[in-house]
């Protein structure tokens, strides 16, 4: 267990809708990073946040924001959510800044219906 | 603009045989590369570094600058290599770019 959690595990919701998902890193870790996993895009990297700040940003729609609290946990926020947002979203830490070595979550598998 | 290639969606090896994931990158600059596993069910974890140079489980990986490659290499495939790897690479600060990933499956 790498310590990372993510809530919820699963989520099913319609088109057009709103979702947060939620991580919680390792203890001790600053950095936090979310990444979008698809049968056809494969794993893409979304975001990164360190000790409260955004650090580095990848292929995140407008339509998604995340932010990183003072306890340290992240949440995703998907919204006008579409077919094609279906997908698993990993959120991973790190201690510091540099994604050097990642500690994954299990991921939470979003279904948009 | 960074990308990284991995050839093979499948590989499929018999036990005891020689395996290799290919891997390629495209980066203008250094690039510090990775391969990460995932096993059935279990979470993404990472398998080695290059600047480390180690070996892991057997695996060792090498960069070559000249080809732009970062070929993970084992010697003897076992059952329990059977998984997802993925090659990432490290843009410093900007993202982190992970393949398409390629399944290896060792074969009894």
């Amino acid at each position: 267990d790498s310590g990372v959690t993510q809530t919820p595990k699963h989520l099913i919701t319609a088109t057009g809708q709103r979702v947060t998902l939620r991580c919680s890193p390792r203890s001790g870790d600053l950095s936090v990073y979310w990444y979008q996993q698809s049968l056809d895009q494969g794993l893409q990297f979304l975001i990164q946040y360190y000790n409260g700040e955004e650090r580095a940003k990848g292929n995140i729609l407008e339509r998604f924001s995340a932010q990183q609290f003072p306890d340290l946990h992240s949440e995703l926020n998907l919204s006008s959510l579409e077919l094609g947002d279906s997908a698993l979203y990993f959120c991973a830490s790190s201690v510091g800044q540099d994604p050097y070595e990642q500690y994954f979550g299990p991921g939470t598998r979003l279904t948009v219906t | 603009a960074q990308r990284v290639t991995q050839p093979e969606k499948l590989l499929s090896v018999f036990k005891g045989a020689p395996v290799e994931l290919k891997c390629n990158y495209s980066y203008s600059g250094s690039p510090e590369l990775f391969w990460y596993v995932q096993y059935s069910r279990q979470r993404l974890q990472l398998l080695l570094r290059h600047i480390s140079r180690e070996s892991i489980k057997g695996f060792t990986a090498d960069l070559n600058k000249g080809e732009t490659s970062f070929h993970l290499k084992k010697p003897f495939a076992q059952e329990e290599d059977s998984a997802m790897y993925y090659c990432a690479l490290n843009n410093y600060g900007q993202n982190f770019v992970f393949g398409p990933g390629t399944r290896l499956s060792v074969l009894p």
